[in-house]
């Protein structure tokens, strides 16, 4: 069964810190892996995506991901956090018709 | 319009009463999923529309879920005799194709009392 696991649930970091968050996937087939985050009170928006080729994907406001097939890993970095990067960050796979999401990570960047 | 629209944003139900979300996809796009967003959880997929034909239904959690869209564009999800385990924010998507391109609603907070 398809499945996505992210292993931290709440990360505080302090502005200009450098960020890491896990996500390990279990899938049989093809794998599109995704980072979505969620400000809060608002939407879903997607951070990046993975579909292949080029396993470093860089996605929107300086978040990369690394999709490292032998650890079945998708982990998000970023060099340096800032406070507007608050928020909840979920990653997540599709497969058919659907999307399997991660639990979340809470992040707050302390000013 | 420019997004996903939904609402209501908040909806407190009494245990028992029946509740309809709305969701007004991107004009054009063909795909509609819901989703249903527990306190702590990631979204875990209800159901999804290729225009007004329902294809998956396999995420509804029992029989008091149901869901439609009889034109193609605006879907309604139906809830009767809420229960309090209903209690979640309610995501809806859409996205030209079957693909993952989608664009989230803000969801529908729905708290069952």
């Amino acid at each position: 069964a398809q499945s996505v696991s992210q292993h931290n649930h709440h990360v505080i970091l302090s502005e200009a810190a450098s960020l890491e968050l896990g996500c390990n996937y279990s899938y049989g087939g093809t794998v599109n892996l995704f980072w979505y985050v969620q400000y809060p009170g608002q939407h879903l928006q997607l951070l990046l995506k993975y579909f292949s080729g080029d396993p470093l994907v860089k996605g929107i406001k300086g978040f990369e991901a690394e999709f490292i097939k032998s650890k079945f890993s998708f982990n998000l970095r970023k060099p340096s956090v800032q406070w507007s990067d608050t928020a909840e960050y979920f990653c997540a796979g599709h497969t058919g018709n659907q999307f399997y999401f991660g639990t979340g990570t809470s992040l707050t960047v302390i000013p | 319009g420019a997004g996903v629209s939904q609402s209501p944003r908040y909806k407190v139900a009494k245990r028992g009463q029946d509740v309809a979300l709305r969701c007004d996809p991107i004009s054009g796009h063909v795909s509609l999923f819901w989703y249903q967003q527990a306190l702590g959880q990631g979204p875990e997929f209800l159901t999804y529309f290729q225009n007004e034909a329902q294809l998956d239904k396999s995420g509804l959690p029992s029989d008091r879920f149901f869901a439609e869209r009889p034109e193609g564009s605006v879907s309604t999800l139906k809830i009767q005799r809420t229960q309090q385990e209903d209690s979640a924010v309610y995501l809806c998507a859409s996205s030209l194709g079957a693909g993952p391109g989608y664009t989230f609603g803000s969801g529908t907070r729905l708290t069952v009392v």
